[in-house]
């Protein structure tokens, strides 16, 4: 039951920019908690990607980028390559819920 | 960075308590910025947040488990662990555990566990 929505998937041809976004309400994103996103190749644990919604932890490509908008989030990937397939999700914290939160998932094909 | 494990068994009777631990190593779980969390990935679906836990034994816990799952903690050993009762079919998933940074409110997980499939059968 997940309150952050986001689209099940993207795809994009090799050096091209795709965006997913993440939809929330106004006890999540919309009430100025974070966002953060999570990078989770198949078959292994989610990786953080982002967070506080701008903000990528030491390693990660600058050609992943955040940004907000109101109730909602989005993460860019520029310059898409083979090895960026994988499932994405955002998260934040609701204070409808007193808790953490994922989003529903978008899975990112590169053609 | 430090390392999480997650430890536990691969099967569970339906109806029985699922019981899985999780081992920190290279920092300390009495740290006073980091709560520590589990969240679970049913086979194919997206991830859910089970709860979280600080050094002192606050809990957060996703209310739609809250009824089943308890979270505790042992500072002496460096691990904290979960249990969730009445288990069923529906609660096969890949469980992990993380780090989850607290800035006002709990917030991002880094690093996770490299998780732990349990599956609930009869």
């Amino acid at each position: 039951q997940s309150v952050l929505t986001q689209p099940p998937s993207v795809s994009g041809a090799p050096g091209q920019r795709v965006t997913i976004s993440c939809t929330g309400s106004t006890s999540n994103i919309g009430a100025g908690y974070d966002v953060h996103w999570y990078q989770q190749l198949p078959g292994t644990a989610p990786k953080l990607l982002i967070y506080g919604y701008i903000n990528r932890p030491s390693g990660v490509p600058d050609r992943f980028s955040g940004s907000k908008s109101g109730t909602s989030a989005s993460l860019a990937i520029t310059g898409l390559q083979a090895e960026d397939e994988a499932d994405y999700y955002c998260q934040s914290y609701d204070s409808s819920l007193s808790g953490s939160v994922f989003g529903t998932g978008t899975k990112v094909t590169v053609l | 960075q430090p390392q999480l494990q997650e430890s536990g068994p691969g099967l569970v009777k339906t109806s029985e308590t699922l019981s899985l631990t999780c081992t920190v190593s290279g920092d300390s779980i009495s740290s006073s910025s980091y709560y520590w969390g589990w969240i679970r990935q049913p086979p194919g679906k997206g991830l859910e947040w089970i709860g979280s836990i600080y050094y002192s034994g606050n809990t957060y816990y996703n209310p739609s488990l809250k009824s089943r799952v308890t979270i505790s903690v042992d500072t002496s050993k460096n691990q904290f662990s979960l249990k969730l009762s009445s288990v069923t079919a529906a609660d096969t998933a890949v469980y992990y555990c993380a780090r989850q940074r607290v800035r006002g409110v709990i917030n991002w997980f880094d690093p996770w566990g490299q998780g732990t499939l349990v599956t609930v059968s009869s």
